[in-house]
């Protein structure tokens, strides 16, 4: 299975301010989920948009999903010095429910 | 809350041991997963599972095996380790096959 991509690979902003980060896939899908990763931790699960929705919301996340680009965004607002951790977008493809992995996005939000 | 131990957070074994690695999750989920990750290279699936006793290969999975004879444990094995199985292994669990996935803390193994 192909791998997601992210975009950008690293992101560095001012506590503060917003963090959007991006997602590209090549297949149809039936979900897509965004994860957390502190530094030499295991991933946490933030939110999961399904393909037939095309905004979510949880606290300060927001994920768009464009089905007809292939493409995901997701943006925290407000972003705090916790927020530093790699993002990670993955997608289950219509025809199974094994997880892809995009490569990341390291952010850092400087204090 | 739902969780998954990994049973080492630090391994050094030496080349041509074998290594098992243990995932244990507590919330009865049907579906676990063992992942690799590496700088550059992402997360990589290796085997899987959707029920005891059941295994299907993910994209890497040579010189891995997994074992499966509980429903809340899954296990990978090594069967000859190598240098190039230097990595970080996420275990993962699932409720739903089209659900959020749950990870295990990871452990980080070193091949030397």
């Amino acid at each position: 299975s192909q791998q997601g991509e992210e975009d950008p690979q690293a992101l560095s902003i001012q506590e503060g301010e917003n963090a959007t980060m991006n997602c590209s896939y090549k297949t149809s899908i039936n979900n897509l989920q965004w994860y957390r990763q502190n530094s030499g931790r295991g991933l946490v699960h933030l939110i999961l948009i399904r393909s037939n929705e095309r905004e979510k919301h949880s606290g300060r996340l927001r994920v768009t999903l464009d089905t007809s680009k292939k493409s995901s965004s997701l943006l925290i607002t407000a972003s705090r010095a916790a927020d530093t951790a790699s993002y990670f977008c993955a997608y289950q493809e219509t025809s199974g429910s094994r997880l892809t992995f995009g490569e990341g996005t390291q952010l850092t939000v400087n204090p | 809350d739902v969780k998954v131990t990994q049973s080492s957070r630090y391994l050094v074994k030496r080349t041509g041991e074998k290594v098992f690695l243990e995932c244990v999750q507590d919330m009865d989920h049907e579906n676990m997963f063992w992942y690799r990750q590496d700088p550059g290279l992402g997360l990589r699936l290796i085997y899987f599972s959707y029920d005891v006793k059941m295994k299907e290969k993910g994209d890497i999975p040579e010189g891995y095996s997994v074992s499966r004879e509980k429903k809340e444990r899954f296990s990978l094995i090594l069967e000859s380790a190598s240098t190039n199985q230097t990595s970080m292994y996420l275990c993962a669990s699932s409720l739903h096959r089209a659900g959020g996935y749950t990870f295990g803390s990871g452990t980080r193994l070193t091949v030397v």
